[in-house]
């Protein structure tokens, strides 16, 4: 069965970087792009942007632009987010997610089970 | 830019239906997808493309899209389906984007 299994919770300082990784597994991993969102608390959800895992290729939420980094290992069918200059308002749980085979855009069908990020100094 | 709007919060009783709405210019035009997320876990499709369900998904819930409003309804709904709802699309109006509603809390009182 497809899962999305992601590393665990960090506390980070203000200013520092983090790198959360998202293992996949049960579907070909180059076959599907990998989406990353956020919800802080009390807040929605929040696009962060995507990445082909196949090419490596991303785009990112104009947020986001200049401050965070989506890469991709195929052989062990990982991705990577790493956010820097982080703030407190940084603090939230973030998402990895499967794109809908053959979709880029379109719907959300496997998420991850999230990952607490702790901005505190 | 496009927003998306949805009711912070709707209630139901046991049994009866919700409806759910997420408003938006033209909506019609665009493929709507809803998430259902319940306390501590991560959001969970249950409607893709306007009116799809995926597999394992309830016949119960289902989805409409007209002119600027969507419509996530669910029938006979039980206490399980107490949850956040969030309605979804894909906006290249602008900046490429994937966009979200504000969320719906669903309270089966």
């Amino acid at each position: 069965q497809v899962q999305l299994v992601q590393s665990g919770a960090e506390v980070k300082k203000p200013g520092a970087s983090v790198k959360v990784s998202c293992k996949a597994s049960g579907y070909t991993f180059t076959s599907c792009y990998i989406h990353w969102l956020r919800e802080a608390p009390g807040q929605g959800l929040e696009w962060m942007g995507i990445i082909n895992p196949s090419v490596g290729s991303t785009t990112y939420a104009q947020k986001f632009q200049g401050r965070v980094i989506m890469t991709g290992d195929t052989s062990t069918s990982t991705i990577y987010m790493d956010l820097s200059s982080l703030r407190s308002e940084d603090t939230a749980v973030y998402y990895c997610a499967r794109a809908a085979p053959g979709y880029s855009s379109g719907w959300l069908d496997y998420w991850g089970q999230g990952t607490l990020v702790t901005v505190s100094s | 830019s496009y927003v998306l709007t949805q009711p912070p919060s709707v209630s139901v009783a046991p049994g009866q239906t919700a409806m759910i709405t997420c408003g938006g210019n033209n909506i019609v035009s665009k493929s709507l997808h809803w998430y259902q997320q319940k306390p501590g876990q991560a959001p969970a499709l249950v409607v893709y493309d306007d009116f799809d369900r995926p597999p394992g998904i309830p016949e119960r819930f289902s989805g409409s899209n007209s002119g600027n409003t969507a419509t996530l309804t669910i029938t006979r709904v039980e206490a399980g389906d107490e949850a956040d709802y969030y309605c979804q699309v894909w906006d290249n109006s602008s900046d490429l984007r994937m966009l979200f509603g504000g969320g719906t809390k669903l309270t089966v009182i």
